[in-house]
């Protein structure tokens, strides 16, 4: 079974320019979750989506945030416009919530991807 | 809001002893409680979990303990070894409606001495 897919790993950008991410879930999964994480921390909620409909966007800075999930499947995160303080970790991950069949809420984490803000 | 505390935020043990790390939790509607592995440069890997109708589970080195009343849970590693150092987080999920919230603890540092 293929995992989570992340792209890119790595980005570097200057402060007040725009970066978005990518993230491909394991198949089947609906529930889709991004997170940031800064170093010597623990992940954070950012945005979940439950299929292409937001479940918890609570901790999402919405004046440069945004996050879609069109399909169902892939998701994007960007960040418009970057600053020094959004250097960090993004881990996507993706979940099958327990009222599916089979499914036990157990999150499975991508690579993430590196954002350094300069 | 609701939140999730561990402890320590560092650990250091000498290879054979054990390890335990503790978790409180606010959210009295948690029901679900995992904790992920994360070494340097790598993504979280759960290594083991713990539903609110089971007051502890274990697997090989690795024993997890549920206290609902107090909302703690603990995580236990005997016979600790190197490959154990890494960052480990605890999590509590509750369900509302039909989806899930998660809350991440911090995260403890574990460094296992030769």
């Amino acid at each position: 079974e293929a995992g989570v897919a992340q792209s890119p790993r790595y980005k570097i950008i200057e402060k007040r320019q725009s970066v978005a991410f990518w993230c491909n879930p394991i198949s089947g999964h609906a529930t889709l979750y991004w997170y940031q994480q800064i170093l010597g921390q623990g992940p954070k909620l950012l945005i979940q989506f439950q299929n292409n409909g937001v479940v918890d966007d609570s901790q999402l800075p919405k004046d440069r945030f945004s996050a879609e999930r069109l399909k169902g499947v892939d998701s994007t995160l960007k960040i418009q416009p970057a600053k020094l303080e959004d250097s960090a970790v993004y881990l996507c991950a993706s979940s099958l919530p327990r009222l599916t069949s089979g499914g036990t809420d157990t999150q499975y984490f991508g690579p993430g991807t590196r954002l350094t803000v300069l | 809001g609701e939140n999730v505390e561990q402890h320590p935020s560092t650990l250091s043990v000498q290879e054979g002893d054990s390890a335990v790390i503790k978790c409180t939790y606010s959210d009295s509607a948690s029901n679900y409680f995992p904790w992920y592995k994360q070494e340097l440069g790598k993504r979280p890997q759960l290594i083991i979990d713990i539903r609110s109708n089971v007051g502890e589970k274990k697997d090989q080195r690795i024993a997890v303990t549920l206290n609902k009343t107090a909302k703690h849970f603990s995580l236990h590693i005997t016979e600790t070894q190197p490959e154990d150092s890494a960052v480990y987080f605890c999590a509590a999920s509750a369900r509302y409606s039909s989806a899930s919230k998660i809350i991440f603890g911090s995260g403890t540092r574990l460094s296992i001495r030769p």
